[in-house]
């Protein structure tokens, strides 16, 4: 199957700051990828679309200047969440499909002192 | 109430019975039909897709569809230690490159 990598697989950082997380399709081409969150023992729900080239879709409640997301090429998204705080703290979870199957990639931890 | 409700467990069987795992939904809608593994701390992994109504079998599991009830199934027989994650369903309106709506997950232990 395709595989889907992100970056980095776990961060901690300090209220305030900013952090980046890469979602990288390594063998296939992705005009789309998908960013969730999932808190422990929650579901994944969907925070945001990202679409090659242009803006991204963000679901009712979450915030488009919070977590940016940039699409930059067709194998690379990054979600950026500005100023976390330690209610951001989750597990990150971003997919991408080459044809019908959607493939997840490992996960990011995010925890915020 | 949520799109997709799915009892999150935790469910602890014995090695070698039958797993049934169950969820519901309310938008009609939706046509395809996922079951995930997800094993702690890692991404999702899909185990079987249905598309409408109907039953489909890979080796042990089987996934059922029942639209006219809104209610899917994904039972697991012969079940081993191995299987033991959390199983997430999950559905949208097209297959391929659209968002996922996913149940809570349940969480299953396969006692030796």
């Amino acid at each position: 199957g395709a595989v889907v990598s992100q970056h980095p697989s776990r961060v901690i950082c300090k209220s305030g700051t900013s952090v980046k997380i890469e979602c990288r399709s390594l063998d296939f081409q992705a005009t789309t990828m998908f960013w969730y969150r999932q808190f422990p023992k929650q579901s994944l729900m969907l925070m945001a679309t990202s679409n090659e080239g242009s803006k991204a879709t963000y679901e009712q409640g979450v915030e488009k200047d919070k977590f940016l997301i940039n699409h930059a090429s067709l194998t690379l998204s990054t979600l950026t969440v500005t100023s976390a705080h330690p209610e951001d703290s989750s597990f990150y979870i971003c997919s991408a499909s080459p044809s019908n199957e959607q493939f997840f990639g490992p996960g990011t931890r995010l925890t915020v002192l | 109430q949520k799109e997709v409700e799915q009892d999150p467990g935790p469910l602890s069987v014995p090695e070698g019975a039958i797993v049934s795992l169950n969820c519901t939904y309310s938008n009609s809608a939706f046509q395809y039909f996922m079951w995930y593994r997800q094993y702690s701390r890692k991404g999702p992994e899909l185990l079987m897709y249905t598309y409408s109504s109907g039953n489909k079998e890979d080796g042990r599991f089987t996934a059922q569809v029942d639209k006219s009830s809104k209610y899917i199934s994904l039972f697991i027989r012969d079940s081993q230690p191995s299987d033991s994650a959390t199983y997430l369903c999950a559905m949208s309106v097209n297959f391929g490159n659209e968002k996922l709506t996913f149940g809570t997950g349940t969480r299953l232990t396969i006692i030796p």
